[in-house]
């Protein structure tokens, strides 16, 4: 299995509150991905790495920001968490990021709840 | 419109039996294509790589029609343990794109 930890594993916190979940990675992948799953909707990406310092924004930003000051850990913060933005949260790696075979490698996912 | 379209099932079926899933795609640019597997509560995990020539892996069978933008996933002599969603992922450029899954449930 890809090195890949996220942190923590589970998180209740209260409308208003900052968030920041934890990605770390002990494969040297240039890549990084922060998911939302939820039912019906599928993985949906959030923001994304691809390098130390060098980030953009998936499809669904609103409301999170992204930090890589290592290329072993990528941070997602909810600067203030609202109840649409419960869900399970996916860290996901990959070498490239492009390219024929190139694959996807997950963390163990984070489930946040926002009462 | 969707990047990734998928039947999202349920599908039950008997042990035993041959299952087929089916994914479209909308960008003809796509590079790469994969079946992921995921469990209740449980990441994703690459099931296979899916090729134009076709690849099995096992009672796995995965083929993409580049013409059609069309995948699909073949499973034989399903197995209890075959239970789960399976997801169809596409790689365009530096991104990931995700089918919202099918549910497989395989039945004693």
């Amino acid at each position: 299995d890809a090195g890949i930890t996220q942190s923590p594993r589970h998180k209740v916190t209260e409308t208003g509150t900052p968030v920041t979940l934890r990605c770390h990675q002990t494969e040297n992948h240039r890549y990084m991905y922060w998911y939302r799953q939820d039912p019906g909707h599928g993985l949906r990406l959030i923001h994304y790495s691809y390098g130390v310092k060098d980030t953009d924004k998936g499809e669904v930003s609103d409301g999170y920001s992204v930090s890589r000051s290592k290329t072993e850990d990528f941070l997602l913060t909810l600067e203030s968490a609202t109840s649409s933005q419960t869900s399970v949260y996916f860290c996901a790696i990959s070498e490239s990021g492009r390219g024929t075979n190139e694959k996807l490698f997950f963390g163990s996912g984070t489930q946040l709840s926002v009462l | 419109r969707k990047e990734v379209e998928q039947d999202p099932g349920p599908f039950n079926v008997p042990e035993g039996a041959t299952v087929a899933f089916n994914c479209t795609y909308s960008n003809s640019a796509s590079q790469s294509f994969f079946w992921y597997r995921q469990d209740c509560r449980k990441e994703p995990k690459l099931l296979m790589s899916v090729y134009s020539s076709g690849n099995e892996d096992g009672r796995f069978t995965a083929q993409l029609n580049r013409a059609s933008q069309y995948i699909s996933l073949l499973i034989r002599d399903s197995k209890l343990s075959d239970s789960a969603t399976y997801l169809c992922v596409v790689n365009e450029g530096n991104q990931f794109y995700f089918g919202t899954g099918t549910s497989l449930t395989v039945i004693p």
